[in-house]
């Protein structure tokens, strides 16, 4: 079956510091990847994708994620975090050849940036 | 613009109960979902409608879940009778045909006791 992992449940960071959120998908031929950032009492919100072309992406709030097809990775960084990023943030991978909205979504990270 | 609508925000009902949950989209959004994201695991898709067809509902338990959206607009999502293992948090969504962004609400939290 097709699953996509998120290795840390949780992640606590002090502000400034660096982040990495780790995510990987079971292999396949064609993916389409996806963060989704959940702030505390609102719904979910695209934060960054990948389609195709540049391995690279970037969001407009200093993060980036890059596609790594080699180790079916998606990791999502941030060089500096600020309390405001505190939040869940959840991979998710659509194959093509799928319906659309089938996104499987990993189990979630909580970033928690303390001061 | 108007996010994606959802009521109630919180609903608790006994087992074997039968329970509705609402959902309104963004205006034009075609494309509407229906995710249940149990506690520390990620949103599972239960439905997909375009506009009101069905276009996926591969994992809807449907002997207890069932959805519509007559309209193509608003849609309600269904169960009957509860179980315990239904408690989670459901969302909708919605997009554009053809655009991989989801819109999603604040969802309904319910708990089966």
């Amino acid at each position: 079956a097709q699953s996509v992992t998120q290795l840390d449940s949780q992640v606590p960071v002090f502000e400034e510091a660096p982040v990495e959120l780790r995510c990987n998908y079971s292999s396949s031929v064609s993916v389409y990847l996806f963060w989704y950032v959940q702030y505390p009492n609102q719904g979910l919100q695209l934060l960054l994708k990948y389609l195709s072309g540049s391995t690279l992406v970037e969001s407009i709030n200093g993060f980036e994620a890059e596609f790594n097809k080699s180790q079916t990775s998606f990791h999502l960084r941030k060089p500096s975090v600020h309390i405001s990023d505190t939040a869940e943030y959840f991979c998710a991978v659509s194959y093509s050849g799928g319906s659309q909205g089938n996104l499987i979504f990993g189990k979630g990270t909580k970033l928690s940036v303390k001061p | 613009e108007a996010g994606v609508a959802q009521s109630p925000r919180y609903k608790i009902i006994e087992k074997r109960q039968s329970v509705a949950f609402w959902c309104n989209p963004i205006s034009g959004h075609a494309t509407l979902y229906w995710y249940q994201q149990i506690l520390g695991q990620g949103p599972k898709l239960l439905i997909q409608f375009q506009n009101n067809g069905v276009v996926d509902d591969s994992q809807l338990p449907k002997d207890r879940f069932s959805a519509e959206r007559l309209k193509g607009v608003d849609s309600t999502l269904k169960i009957q009778p509860a179980k315990l293992e239904d408690s989670a948090v459901y969302l909708c969504a919605s997009s554009i045909p053809g655009n991989e962004k989801l819109f999603f609400g604040s969802g309904t939290q319910l708990s089966v006791l």
